[in-house]
C-alpha cells in the first residue's frame, strides 16, 4: 500500500519546450506533495510543497514561473518544466505522506529522468 | 531549523561483513528521523525511521539504527552486507510542518559499495 506513481519515467525533449511530469498517490489521498530535484551524485533538494487546492509553496531560488505546480485533485499532483533548457537537465522526483493507516513514512515516486537537448 | 551530516561520502564493505552508515542531526523540534535507500535511477525506498518510541530501531533487509539523543546520531548498520545492499543511502530529518506533513531535510548521501 501507499504507492506513489510517477510518470513519464524518462523523458528527451528539445530546448525551449515544456515537460509535464505527474505524480499520483494510488491508494491514499496526499493533501500535500513534494517535488525534488536530484544532480547526479548528489542529493535530493526539496524545489516546492505542492498544496491540493492551492498555490504551490517554493524554495528559494526556485523560478515559480519555470516549474509550473498543480495540485488539482486529492491524488494528483503535476510539475510542468516550462521552456526547458539543458540546465533543466535532472532527475525530478515526488514524494508525499500518507496518513493512517500508512503511518510508516514519505512515500516517494520513482523519478523521472528529464534530459533536455 | 534542521539538517543532517552523513560523515561519509562513500563506505566499501566486503560481502559478510558489518556495515556502518553515520549520520548526526541538528533540529529545533523533537526530530523524526529516517534512512532512504536509492538505486540507481530509481526513487527512494524507506528502510526504517524513527519517531519518539523505542531508540532502536529495525528496518527492512536487515538493516536497523539506534537514536542516540546524547550524541545527535542516528547511524545505520547492517550485521552482513550483501551484494543487493550496494546502493546510495540517505539519513533524513523531518521539519517544519507544511500543511499535513513535514518539510524532508536531506543527507549528501553515502554510496555503499559491497565487494566479493
Amino acid at each position: 500500500g501507499a504507492v506513489v506513481s510517477q510518470h513519464p519515467s524518462r523523458v528527451i525533449c528539445k530546448s525551449g519546450t515544456s515537460v509535464k511530469i505527474e505524480c499520483r498517490s494510488l491508494d491514499f489521498q496526499a493533501t500535500t506533495m513534494f517535488w525534488y530535484r536530484q544532480f547526479p551524485k548528489q542529493s535530493l533538494m526539496l524545489m516546492a510543497t505542492s498544496n491540493e487546492g492551492s498555490k504551490a509553496t517554493y524554495e528559494q531560488g526556485v523560478e515559480k514561473d519555470k516549474f509550473l505546480i498543480n495540485h488539482a485533485s486529492l491524488t494528483l499532483s503535476t510539475l510542468t518544466v516550462t521552456s526547458a533548457h539543458p540546465e533543466d537537465s535532472s532527475f525530478y522526483i515526488c514524494s508525499a505522506k500518507p496518513g493512517v493507516p500508512f503511518d510508516y513514512g514519505y512515500t516517494f515516486g520513482s523519478g523521472t529522468r528529464l534530459t533536455v537537448v | 531549523a534542521q539538517s543532517v551530516t552523513q560523515l561519509d561520502s562513500h563506505v566499501s564493505v566486503s560481502e559478510g561483513t558489518p556495515v556502518l552508515l553515520r549520520c548526526n542531526y541538528s533540529s529545533s523540534y523533537s526530530p523524526s528521523l529516517f534512512w532512504y535507500v536509492q538505486h540507481p535511477n530509481k526513487g527512494l525506498q524507506l528502510l526504517l525511521k524513527y519517531t519518539s518510541a523505542a531508540t532502536l530501531v529495525k528496518g527492512i533487509n536487515g538493516f536497523e539504527a539506534e537514536f542516540k539523543k546524547s550524541e545527535t546520531s542516528f547511524h545505520l548498520t547492517k550485521p552482513s552486507a550483501h551484494m543487493s545492499d550496494a546502493a546510495e543511502y540517505f539519513c533524513v530529518v523531518s521539519g517544519a510542518i507544511t500543511g499535513t506533513a513535514s518539510k524532508l531535510t536531506f543527507g549528501t548521501g553515502t554510496r555503499l559499495q559491497v565487494t566479493l
